[in-house]
């Protein structure tokens, strides 16, 4: 079983609409959950960090975190062309320093 | 605040030589780690410095190495570089161990 898991996608989803990504991992002590953005060519971009059960708006996006299902969600309301890109999505153990774990990433991409 | 700069960008290089690459991290961030992004094994994580000190290694064989400078400038080395080291290697730049990380642009390394 891999640590971190992402559905690869792609998802497509049309413009103006709730895109949703998910992810799930496998260390229950795992404590940091971040979502990072990748354009094709681009290094990763953190867009989201949650540390806490439940939900954190910023913007558009809505990170989601449920700690007993080991899960963790990223929502992108009124999804744009941009948002076309691969999500990663990271987790760190405080004892592990700052080792990020990544998933695979999910391809979105979104119609206008 | 200028973000993480990477150098050199690109980087041509055959089997047997050996490389160094740079990151300068964000101004007052102390924590450097290292990645490798390939299309197979997506991101996974080589090193991190923090105050000059290796804290935690991924599972990289010994020809991958590196070291922080007291300014919190890190390089990395790659010696006898094999094919399969081509690859986008990644600096992520924190505050600290636990923090969230931003990375640099990459340096795309090919071995021919």
């Amino acid at each position: 079983q891999k640590e971190v898991e992402q559905n690869s996608g792609p998802l497509s989803v049309p413009e103006g609409a709730i895109a949703s990504l998910n992810c799930t991992y496998s260390d229950r002590v795992s404590q940091s959950f971040f979502w990072y953005r990748q354009y094709s060519g681009k290094s990763p971009e953190l867009i989201m960090s949650i540390y806490s059960n439940g939900d954190k708006e910023d913007g558009r996006f809505t990170a989601q975190l449920n700690t007993a299902s080991q899960y963790v969600s990223l929502l992108i309301r009124d999804s744009q062309p941009s948002d076309s890109a691969t999500y990663l999505c990271a987790v760190m153990r405080s004892e592990y320093g700052n080792k990020l774990v990544f998933g695979a990433g999910t391809i979105l991409r979104v119609k206008s | 605040k200028a973000g993480v700069t990477q150098t050199p960008r690109y980087l041509i290089k055959t089997r047997g030589q050996q490389v160094t690459l740079s990151c300068s991290p964000i101004s007052g961030h102390r924590s450097v780690s290292w990645y490798q992004q390939t299309p197979g094994q997506g991101l996974q994580f080589l090193f991190e410095y923090f105050s000059e000190t290796q804290r935690n290694k991924g599972n990289f064989p010994g020809r991958f190495s590196g070291r922080q400078f007291s300014n919190s400038r890190s390089e990395m080395n790659v010696s006898t570089l094999e094919l399969g080291d081509s690859a986008l290697y990644l600096c992520a730049s924190s505050l600290g161990p636990g923090n969230e990380q931003f990375f640099g642009p990459g340096t795309r390394l090919t071995v021919l």
